[in-house]
């Protein structure tokens, strides 16, 4: 079975542009997480999306959203790109149900300059 | 909300040795603690995980305990080797509301393992 795919895996932006960035879940998983990772704050959550509707969301700026599609692939958009916003950016799948595991993509770096 | 911490930042060890990661947690609802190993380039791989109903867990050379009444659980990783080398992350889910994704994870641990 495929894993968690991320698109592109790198990218390198200008201030002030905004990314979309693509994941398509295992086949079966239909709970998608995205998560941020930096060097100084390591890993944060930012959402999750189940059914196509956003369940739970992090701390961040509403420059951060996303949205997920009928056949549970999610894209995550941010807008009005900054510096800060350079990083590894992961999602990741599991079955619906609490408790269940939750599998990573190989993730997007995003890089703002 | 929920916090997560992670001890120690980095961790070397001798190829054979044993090494131990301990994470504490903040929010006792937490029910779900799950180990995420990630190397370079790489995304975090789920390496084990365990139930607030169960004390203890073992997969071939890794091991997790959980103390519930202590709000701490640990990784034992037994006869390390080389490729052992990587970060690990610890995490916890919170078990109310409407979400089944949301984990708060670690600040993450460096293991080298020496040859």
């Amino acid at each position: 079975k495929a894993g968690v795919t991320q698109t592109p895996r790198y990218l390198i932006k200008t201030r002030g542009q905004q990314v979309t960035l693509s994941c398509s879940p295992i086949s079966g998983h239909r709970s998608v997480s995205w998560y941020q990772q930096t060097p100084g704050q390591g890993l944060q959550f930012l959402f999750e999306y189940f059914s196509e509707t956003q369940r739970n969301k992090g701390n961040f700026p509403g420059r951060f959203s996303g949205r997920q599609f009928s056949n549970s692939r999610s894209e995550m958009n941010v807008s009005t790109l900054e510096l800060g916003d350079s990083a590894l950016y992961l999602c990741a799948s599991s079955l619906v149900g609490r408790g269940r595991e939750q599998y990573f993509g190989p993730g997007t770096r995003l890089t703002v300059t | 909300g929920e916090n997560v911490e992670q001890h120690p930042s980095t961790l070397s060890v001798q190829e054979g040795d044993s090494a131990v990661i301990k994470c504490t947690y903040s929010d006792s609802a937490s029910n779900y603690f799950p180990w995420y190993k990630q190397e370079l380039g790489k995304g975090p791989q789920l390496i084990i995980d365990i139930r607030s109903n169960v004390g203890e867990k073992k997969d071939q050379r890794i091991a997790v305990t959980l103390n519930k009444t202590a709000k701490h659980f640990s990784l034992h990783i037994t006869e390390t080797q080389p490729e052992d080398s990587a970060v690990y992350f610890c995490a916890a889910r919170f078990a109310g509301g409407t979400s089944y994704g949301k984990l708060t994870f670690g600040q993450g641990t460096i293991l080298t393992v020496h040859p």
